[in-house]
């Protein structure tokens, strides 16, 4: 099985810093992993898919790169709004999976 | 526009069988291209994937979790279910479905989009 791998686990930081973090996969995945952000009390939202693609609506300060191993999620300028716990994933025809997240909270 | 809700018991007794379902509405389940999945999260903690079924009823599960689970899709009703057999504490969490798209290559691989439609969640406890 893949698994998946986040660093920090958690990250302080304030509005209009550049923040990044990173995400390992046990072995190579080519760039078959997606960025999902998720608020308390709701259910996760995709922002970027295959490595390095917004999803449709996701403002241009998130952007994804990587392939193989290691990917990283960059935020160009911390919004209020991107305060938030994230997680990449991993996402196969044959199975799915989920790194342990990364919760960016105020500094 | 696309909508998922999960409904089913809030509690179940340890050793039994937890059962949800997801209702979808503004779609259809059935449709070519796009498939369902069910994810839980433990309090306080991250996402799990439990499994995916895809158009015709082929499924994949997590392997942790494969020799106790069972997902499948009730056309009449637009509803895709979730059982989960010898239920413990562990299996208390808040249970997400949601839906992706999938293709197929040139190769003939069926290749997959992520999670894009979520539902709410639903929290099940399980306690004596």
């Amino acid at each position: 099985d893949i698994q998946m791998t986040q660093s920090p686990s958690t990250l302080s930081a304030s509005v209009g810093d550049r923040v990044t973090i990173t995400c390992r996969a046990s072995q190579s995945i080519s760039n078959w992993l997606a960025w999902y952000q998720q608020k308390p009390g709701k259910a996760p939202k995709v922002l970027i898919y295959k490595a390095s693609n917004l999803e449709g609506g996701v403002p241009s300060r998130f952007s994804g790169s990587g392939s193989g191993t290691e990917f990283t999620l960059t935020i160009s300028s911390l919004q209020p709004d991107d305060f938030a716990t994230y997680y990449c994933q991993h996402y196969s025809s044959y199975s799915f999976t989920f790194g342990p997240g990364t919760k960016v909270d105020f500094k | 526009q696309l909508q998922l809700q999960e409904s089913g018991p809030g509690l179940v007794k340890p050793s039994e069988t937890l059962s949800l379902t997801c209702t979808v509405s503004g779609g259809f389940i059935t449709s070519e291209n796009y498939f369902y999945g069910w994810i839980r999260q433990s309090p306080g903690k991250g996402l799990e994937w439990i499994g995916n079924i895809f158009y015709g009823g082929n499924t994949r599960y997590s392997p942790s979790l494969e020799s106790r689970v069972t997902i499948s899709v009730g056309t009449s009703k637009n509803q895709m279910s979730l059982r989960l057999r010898s239920v413990t504490a562990a299996d208390t969490a808040l249970y997400y479905c949601a839906r992706a798209t999938y293709y197929y290559e040139s190769s003939g691989n069926r290749a997959v989009f992520p999670f894009d439609v979520w539902g709410q969640g639903t929290m099940v406890t399980v306690s004596p």
